[in-house]
């Protein structure tokens, strides 16, 4: 199993340019989530999918938007990218045991430079 | 609200144990996650404790957890270098799909 794919591995873009961050996972997990990791700043959630067909704003949305292509996929658009949306993003996964421990798996990131 | 504290670094020497310290805020039914971040790479988790329990033990990992003051602690014993990285603590209230990391301990191992 590969676990969580992200794919580009790096980016640079333009102010104003658009771009997708895809994710995907083979674990069969229903809930997936976009973070993005900022120095001294730890990990903030940018929107989440509980399940498929489901999404919903975590803490920071704005500037994105996601789609949940299926129950595997789960992609990250920026519009128009601006230089505050320089980041390191990671998606994750769990099986959305939310009674249970329900583990987040994380993706290597995708290093995002937006001039 | 859940908010999760840690301090930014640790440093020590190699064959020492570290210990690294996190305050949460809720304590009702919640899962308290230890992640491994190394440089270039996603979040690993290293374990989790359930918030009726006071301690669990992995091989060199100690989590220690006190109900009353709302600390989480985690020892690694005989520290390597390899143990360099950050060490996120995070918060889960049962039944809520959505944890609340830490802003991450860098620990640096001196050889």
């Amino acid at each position: 199993n590969a676990g969580v794919t992200q794919t580009p591995k790096f980016q640079v873009l333009k102010t104003g340019q658009s771009m997708t961050l895809q994710c995907a996972q083979d674990m069969n997990h229903n809930s997936m989530y976009w973070y993005r990791q900022d120095p001294g700043m730890g990990l903030r959630l940018i929107y989440y999918s509980a399940s498929e067909g489901t999404t919903d704003k975590g803490e920071v949305p704005n500037g994105y938007n996601v789609s949940r292509l299926n129950k595997r996929e789960f992609s990250l658009r920026l519009e128009s990218a601006a230089p505050s949306q320089t980041s390191v993003y990671f998606c994750a996964s769990s099986e959305a045991d939310r009674g249970g421990s329900d583990t987040q798996y994380f993706g290597p990131g995708t290093r995002l430079t937006v001039l | 609200g859940e908010d999760v504290e840690q301090s930014l670094f640790l440093s020590v020497r190699e064959g020492d144990s570290s210990v690294i310290n996190c305050t949460y805020t809720d304590s009702s039914s919640t899962y308290l996650y230890w992640y491994k971040q190394e440089p270039g790479a996603g979040l690993q988790l290293l374990t989790y404790i359930f918030s009726n329990m006071d301690m669990k033990q992995d091989q060199r990992l100690t989590v220690l957890l006190n109900k009353k003051d709302k600390h989480l602690s985690l020892r690694i014993a005989d520290t390597q270098t390899g143990d360099s990285a950050i060490y996120f603590c995070a918060e889960r209230l049962r039944g809520s799909y959505i944890p609340t990391f830490g802003r991450g301990t860098s620990l640096i191992v001196h050889p």
